[in-house]
C-alpha cells in the first residue's frame, strides 16, 4: 500500500554487515508490526511496536518506532545468510484493526 | 503445534467454477483475516473477522465471501472466480485484533 512505504525495496549486503530498513506511514500509526517472509511462504511475526519511542529486540534484530515521524526502523546487526528474505511492515492506520502492509524489502546476505 | 492451516496449498481452476479455500487455527484466536499477495501490490486485506459471526470487508472484498460460524474456521469462498483473482492467498489469526498475526503457509490460486 502506498500509505505504508518501505525503503529500500531491495538490499544486498555482505555477511557480517549491519543494515537498516525503514517503514514510513502517511497516516497516524495505531500499531506497527514487522514480519519476515521466505519467498512464496507465509509470514513470520517478528515484533510489535505500539508506543512512540518504543524499541524491541529479537536476537540480532532491533525495531524502533518514531511516533512523531510516523516511521519505524528495523536494524539487523552482523547480518547472516539466515536473515535473507522479505521484510514487511504492517500497521493499523485507522484505529479500526484493519491492517495494511508495505510492499516489502527483499534482503539478500552474501556469505 | 500452534498453527494456521490452509487448504489447498495449490489450486488451478477454471473461470466461474465455485471454490472454497479453508482456513483453520488451533490457538483459540478471536481475530482472523484473509489477504492476497500480488507482485508490486503487496499484501491486501480481503476480509477480517473480530469474532464468531462478526465479519467485515477489507480493502479488496469484491468477488469474495467469508463466514465465521466457528471460532477456529474462516473459509474464503470465490463464487465465480475470474483470472484477476489469480494470486497467493494467506489466512492469518491473532489472539486479539491488535496483536501480531500467525500466518498460514499460503494458497497459490490460478484461475484460467
Amino acid at each position: 500500500s502506498q500509505e505504508l512505504e518501505q525503503s529500500p525495496q531491495s538490499l544486498i549486503v555482505q555477511e557480517g554487515k549491519n543494515l537498516t530498513i525503514n517503514c514510513t506511514s502517511s497516516k497516524t500509526l495505531y500499531g506497527l508490526y514487522w514480519y519476515k517472509q521466505k519467498y512464496g511462504e507465509g509470514l513470520i511475526f517478528l515484533m510489535m511496536l505500539q508506543k512512540g519511542g518504543e524499541e524491541k529486540s529479537h536476537e540480532k534484530i532491533t525495531a524502533k518506532l518514531d511516533e512523531k515521524k510516523q516511521q519505524s526502523s528495523l536494524h539487523i546487526t552482523a547480518s547472516q545468510p539466515s536473515h535473507a528474505g522479505i521484510y514487511l511492515c504492517g500497521a493499523d492506520i485507522t484505529g479500526t484493526y484493519k491492517y495494511i502492509f508495505g510492499t516489502g524489502t527483499r534482503l539478500k546476505v552474501l556469505a | 503445534e500452534a498453527q494456521v492451516t490452509q487448504n489447498p496449498r495449490y489450486l488451478i481452476t477454471v473461470t466461474g467454477k465455485k471454490l472454497t479455500v479453508t482456513c483453520s487455527q488451533n490457538m483459540n484466536h478471536e481475530y482472523m483475516s484473509w489477504y492476497r499477495q500480488d507482485p508490486g501490490l503487496g499484501l491486501r486485506q480481503i476480509y477480517y473477522s473480530m469474532n464468531v459471526e462478526v465479519t467485515d470487508k477489507g480493502d479488496v472484498p469484491e468477488g469474495y465471501k467469508v463466514s465465521r460460524k466457528e471460532k477456529r474456521n474462516f473459509p474464503l469462498i470465490l463464487e465465480s472466480p475470474s483470472p484477476n483473482q489469480t494470486s497467493l492467498y494467506f489466512c492469518a489469526s491473532s489472539e486479539f485484533a491488535n496483536y501480531g498475526y500467525t500466518f498460514g503457509s499460503g494458497t497459490r490460486l490460478t484461475v484460467v
